[in-house]
């Protein structure tokens, strides 16, 4: 595998299930990033994590919890989620300055289609 | 937060034409970046640009970071079918942390 890869790519999920999203990288990065792209919207930036460190969480619902458990590797856990939380949910990496803020380029991955139902 | 503003929302054009798009933004940004989309698929990363007034190409595509730092563009020239898609501008603000801010996407369609 090369580049950023997501799974599933599609999940239909009811609005009491608990499912989870993985993201692996392969491109030697050291920061990774979950965005939502809803129709008509542009992209919206939800966590950022830098070596392994969470470094920014816009204000997103708790019932997204994510998770980084190693630079290679990011999950996004979701409960109890609504309808208006159908997406597309993408992920994306990049290699990020060791001192101070600046993410380079970021490379995204084919994303996840959720639908709650 | 911050905000960019991505003009045209569609362009229908004939294959063969240039196309232009730009990005607009209130404030300051350190870095823009044009990616393209293609249904189902995630952003592909087209041109990176990291100095006011830098303008770089990509084969046909050529971009520019504006000399204020708060606009760029992104021309095609001699669009071909495949060329059709979303594009997206996408910039690092300026004294910002992580994480891009996104235009809103040009979406280019191309007439037989």
């Amino acid at each position: 595998e090369t580049g950023v890869t997501q799974t599933p790519r599609h999940l239909v999920m009811g609005m009491t299930n608990k499912k989870s999203l993985k993201c692996e990288q392969h491109l030697g990065h050291n920061a990774m990033y979950w965005y939502k792209q809803s129709a008509k919207k542009p992209l919206e930036l939800m966590f950022v994590y830098s070596l392994e460190e969470r470094v920014e969480n816009n204000s997103v619902p708790s019932r997204f919890s994510p998770e980084c458990p190693n630079s290679s590797h990011l999950f996004l856990h979701l409960h109890t989620l609504q309808p208006e939380d159908s997406a597309l949910y993408l992920c994306a990496s990049s290699l990020r300055p060791r001192s101070g803020a600046g993410s380079y380029e970021q490379y995204f991955g084919p994303g996840t289609r959720l639908t709650v139902t | 937060g911050q905000q960019l503003n991505q003009s045209p929302q569609s362009m229908f054009i004939q294959e063969g034409e240039d196309v232009s798009m730009n990005c607009t933004s209130s404030s300051i940004f350190n870095t823009w970046l044009w990616y393209k989309q293609d249904p189902g698929e995630g952003p592909v990363l087209l041109i990176a640009l990291y100095k006011a007034g830098e303008l770089t190409s990509n084969g046909r595509l050529t971009a520019q970071f504006g000399i204020t730092r708060k606009d760029s563009f992104l021309n095609i020239s001699a669009s071909i079918p495949s060329d059709v898609g979303i594009y997206f501008c996408a910039g690092q603000p300026a004294g910002g942390a992580d994480g891009l801010t996104f235009g809103k996407g040009t979406h280019l369609i191309i007439q037989p």
